[in-house]
């Protein structure tokens, strides 16, 4: 049971460059989630999903796009990347609705954006 | 609006106790979590409150005033390993999104 995984850990792009993070769970959770986490703020919702085949915006959704065609797989893209987007993205799964409130991270991907 | 305020930086002794403040200003309030994140790791969840009071989990204990708005965590006979930022998340709606509001979280600093 690997739980939330992230692919990939690193990456550096050069501003302009697109690419897509994976987010995978084992768990057969319903809600996932993808954050950033920049130095001396709280982390910040970019989108969600609350179940296949949907997905919503969260507080900080623009330069980003999600899918989630699997149950068990959410995908973030950045189609044009700018250096504003050097953060450090974390996916995140809950398995639904009460009494379940644990979020469970993957372990973050670190960005870089020249 | 939204807000959740942590102290930025807090400094205990190993095998003493310290007191992570968490006060918040939320449109809504269906519940209080913390969660502990060692450096360069993922946060992983420490507590839950909905209720008024305390909620003790072996070293650690949580407690919540809403009408307050405030929480803190108790964390208890500190040891090196307890080095590390708490963050306080706020869940503010009762919709079934669980989306979470979160503080910056406090970087605690444990010395011998």
């Amino acid at each position: 049971n690997a739980g939330v995984t992230q692919t990939p850990k690193f990456r550096v792009l050069k501003t302009g460059q697109s690419m897509t993070l994976l987010c995978a769970q084992d768990m057969n959770h319903e809600y996932m989630y993808w954050y950033r986490q920049d130095p001396g703020m709280g982390l910040r919702l970019i989108h969600y999903s609350v179940g296949e085949g949907t997905t919503a915006k969260g507080e900080v959704p623009d330069g980003y796009n999600v899918s989630r065609l699997k149950k068990q797989n959410f995908l973030l893209g950045l189609e044009s990347a700018a250096p504003s987007q050097t953060s450090v993205y974390f996916c995140a799964s809950i398995e639904g609705g009460p009494p379940y409130n644990e979020q469970f991270f993957g372990p973050g991907t670190r960005l870089t954006v020249l | 609006g939204q807000n959740i305020d942590q102290p930025t930086e807090m400094t205990a002794t190993e095998g003493a106790i310290v007191q992570i403040n968490c006060t918040y200003q939320t449109s809504g309030f269906n519940g209080l979590f913390w969660y502990q994140q060692h450096a360069g790791e993922a946060p992983t969840f420490l507590s839950y409150n909905v209720l008024d009071g305390l909620e003790e989990k072996g070293r650690f204990s949580s407690f919540l005033s809403r009408s307050k708005g405030y929480s803190y965590l108790l964390l208890k006979e500190l040891q090196m390993k307890d080095s590390a930022s708490y963050l306080c998340a706020v869940r503010e709606g009762m919709d079934s999104n669980y989306q979470l509001i979160w503080g910056a979280g406090t970087k605690l600093i444990i010395k011998p």
